[in-house]
């Protein structure tokens, strides 16, 4: 199957710092890049989506200011959590789209701990 | 607003058995359903894409059923493994967009 990196795998930080997480597609052209979010024993929640030199479209309740999407490139997205926050503390997920693959693959996901 | 649901206890069979995860869904007409694995810590694998005009899918010891009528997907594994142990998640598509169930999680016990 397509394969989805992330990095990094996990990260703690200071509260007030900014964490940035890149998602990779290394094997097909991804026109559409999803980020979710999950916490303990809950399902992914769709944060936001995003495609290849456009805008990202927020899920209601997400705060964009706060969560900074860029995909530069077919093949990667990076989601910038700014002012982290403890309560920011999650798993999250990216997941890549293409026509090639017509489903969505999941990167590995990446812990972030906000002290 | 869509509503999915799967079994919400955590199903737990023994080794050699088929087990069999169902998910449900309200308010919604998806363009195909998905069956995605979760390891603890770890991304969803992909497993198993269905679309609305297929009523059945296999792949290995994989079977997916799909009722548009009933709004419920089956997903069985047979001759289960202590290594399918895993939360498994139904997410229903429509496009490239995904709305995903809470999982269940299943053990498979020697």
């Amino acid at each position: 199957g397509a394969v989805v990196s992330q990095h990094p795998s996990w990260v703690i930080c200071k509260s007030g710092t900014s964490v940035k997480i890149e998602c990779r597609s290394l094997d097909f052209q991804a026109t559409t890049m999803f980020w979710y979010r999950q916490f303990p024993k809950q399902s992914l929640m769709l944060m936001a989506t995003s495609n290849e030199g456009s805008k990202a479209t927020y899920e209601q309740g997400v705060e964009k200011d706060k969560f900074l999407i860029n995909h530069a490139s077919l093949t990667l997205s990076t989601l910038t959590v700014t002012s982290a926050h403890p309560e920011d503390s999650s798993f999250y997920i990216c997941s890549a789209w293409g026509l090639a693959v017509e489903t969505q693959y999941f990167g590995p996901g990446t812990r972030l701990l906000v002290l | 607003s869509q509503k999915i649901e799967q079994n919400s206890e955590a199903l737990n069979i023994q080794e050699g058995k088929t087990a069999t995860l169902t998910c449900n869904y309200t308010n919604y007409s998806p363009a195909y359903l998905q069956w995605y694995r979760q390891d603890p810590g770890r991304g969803p694998v992909f497993l198993l894409l269905i679309r609305e005009n297929e009523k059945e899918k296999r792949k290995e010891r994989l079977k997916v059923t799909f009722d548009t009528t009933l709004k419920q997907s089956l997903f069985h594994i047979t001759a289960s493994q202590p290594a399918d142990s895993a939360t498994y998640l139904c997410a229903l598509g429509d496009t490239d967009k995904l709305i995903f169930g809470t999982g269940t999680r299943l053990q498979v016990f020697p």
